[in-house]
């Protein structure tokens, strides 16, 4: 089925580092998402990776891309205050009528100071 | 518009009525997408636009839901007979597709609640 996976709750100290895990569905999938949610806001792109790639650094973002377990994380490094939200994790699924975006349920990033 | 502008941002109304929500995506994107989420629950897909036809209408729970694109941009997405399990944001998004590259951006939603 169409199912993206993740845990849903992440507490973490400040100043350590986040690993939010997610399984995906399509091996077929081109590019994997991480979204974040601030509390009543929509959601915004954080980063993105093709999946001829293992691994993506952005700043304090590292995304990580298991294509044989369809496994990605997002780690974040030196985890702040401001980091606490709800993250998605999306990939792209085609089929006959084009393609369409799929989300996880979201995994709520808590950082206590 | 800079943004996807969404209307109304909040909307109270009483089980049995019909309701109408309004997407404004940004100039040029031909991809518009609406999801529902709940209080606690994720994101699930109701529907998807690529320009004015819909592709997959697969996520929309059930006929009381329906969804139109015109002119390839305004979305509207109308619930009948509304039911207090109808509550919950509804978050539209577009996208510039590039290849299989989608990067959607979101409005800020419409709270809907059902009393």
């Amino acid at each position: 089925g169409e199912d993206v996976e993740q845990s849903l709750f992440l507490s973490v100290r400040e100043g350590d580092s986040s690993v939010i895990n997610c399984t995906y569905t399509d091996s077929s999938s081109t590019y994997l998402y991480w979204y974040k949610q601030e509390p009543g806001a929509g959601l915004q792109l954080l980063t993105y990776i093709f999946s001829n790639m293992d691994m993506k650094q952005d700043q304090r973002l590292t995304v990580l891309l298991n294509k044989k377990d369809k496994h990605l994380s997002l780690r974040i490094a030196d985890t702040q205050t401001g980091d606490s939200a709800i993250y998605f994790c999306a990939e792209t699924l085609g089929n006959t009528g084009g393609f369409k975006t799929i989300f996880g349920a979201g995994t709520r990033l808590f950082v206590k100071a | 518009g800079a943004g996807v502008s969404q209307s109304p941002s909040n909307k109270v109304t009483e089980k049995g009525k019909d309701v109408e929500l309004r997407c404004d995506p940004i100039s040029g994107h031909t991809a518009l997408y609406w999801y529902r989420q709940s209080l606690g629950q994720g994101l699930e897909f109701l529907i998807y636009f690529q320009g004015n036809s819909a592709p997959d209408k697969s996520g929309l729970p059930s006929d009381r839901f329906s969804a139109e694109r015109t002119g390839g941009s305004v979305s509207t997405l109308t619930i009948q007979r509304t039911q207090q399990e109808d509550s919950a944001v509804y978050l539209c998004a577009s996208s510039d597709r590039i290849g299989t590259n989608e990067k959607l951006f979101f409005g800020s939603g419409t709270q809907l609640s059902v009393l």
